[in-house]
């Protein structure tokens, strides 16, 4: 039942670069939504954007949705070493008949000091 | 904040005992999860709960069972675990409706081992 996929599965960057992690999935949605990821840790909700949505900003985080492609993006402005994480996308499918999130496998995000 | 507290960070078992998670969120949320993560595998949804004493079955329900008698507290069971059931185990809950678009909140994590 996954849905999404994230690219790329790795990615390690300067501290103060931009990052950009990609999503796609393959049926349509109503909405989608970014998690973060610490080492050992739970995940934390970083944004939701909805079908009707085409970009949204929360700090230094920009997400965009282009449902005609089936395809989020991530990014993360002026990195920091704190960003350093797993970052899950998370989109609507149906699990034994209920709406519910299925989530990517991930992207690493190293950032390097 | 909502906080979702899992009773062990990390937990170590033998085939065939009977084993128990426990999940306690604060914040009066109706919906409560339960995933587990492997690497290559992601996040898998093993039971979830919309309300007391109801329970669903998520992808992976086979050799787990749920029990959810208080609101805040959803329990995963082993019933004789296998060294196949070593992972790391999320819980996690969101406020209500049945839908999937609403935020949901995670605990840390029981990683446990099954010897």
């Amino acid at each position: 039942s996954q849905q999404g996929e994230e690219d790329p599965q790795a990615l390690s960057i300067q501290e103060g670069e931009n990052a950009t992690m990609n999503c796609s999935y393959k049926t349509s949605i109503n909405n989608l939504q970014w998690y973060r990821q610490n080492s050992g840790r739970g995940l934390v909700h970083l944004i939701l954007i909805r079908s009707n949505e085409r970009e949204k900003h929360s700090g230094r985080l920009r997400v965009t949705l282009d449902t005609s492609k089936k395809s989020s993006s991530l990014l993360i402005t002026a990195s920091r070493a704190a960003d350093t994480a797993s970052y899950f996308c998370a989109t609507d499918g149906i699990i034994q008949g209920a709406q519910k999130l299925v989530f990517g496998q991930g992207t690493r995000l190293t950032i390097n000091p | 904040d909502v906080k979702v507290t899992q009773s062990s960070r990390y937990l170590v078992k033998r085939t065939g005992e009977k084993v128990f998670l426990e999940c306690v969120q604060d914040m009066d949320h109706e919906n409560m999860f339960w995933y587990r993560q492997d690497p290559g595998l992601g996040l898998r949804l093993i039971y979830f709960s919309y309300d007391v004493k109801m329970k669903e079955k998520g992808d992976i329900p086979e050799g787990y069972s749920v029990s959810r008698e208080k609101k805040e507290r959803f329990s995963l069971i082993l019933e004789s675990a296998s060294t196949n059931q070593t992972s790391m185990y999320l819980c996690a809950s969101s406020l209500n409706g049945r839908g999937s678009d609403q935020p949901q909140h995670f605990g840390d994590g029981t990683r446990l081992s099954i010897l």
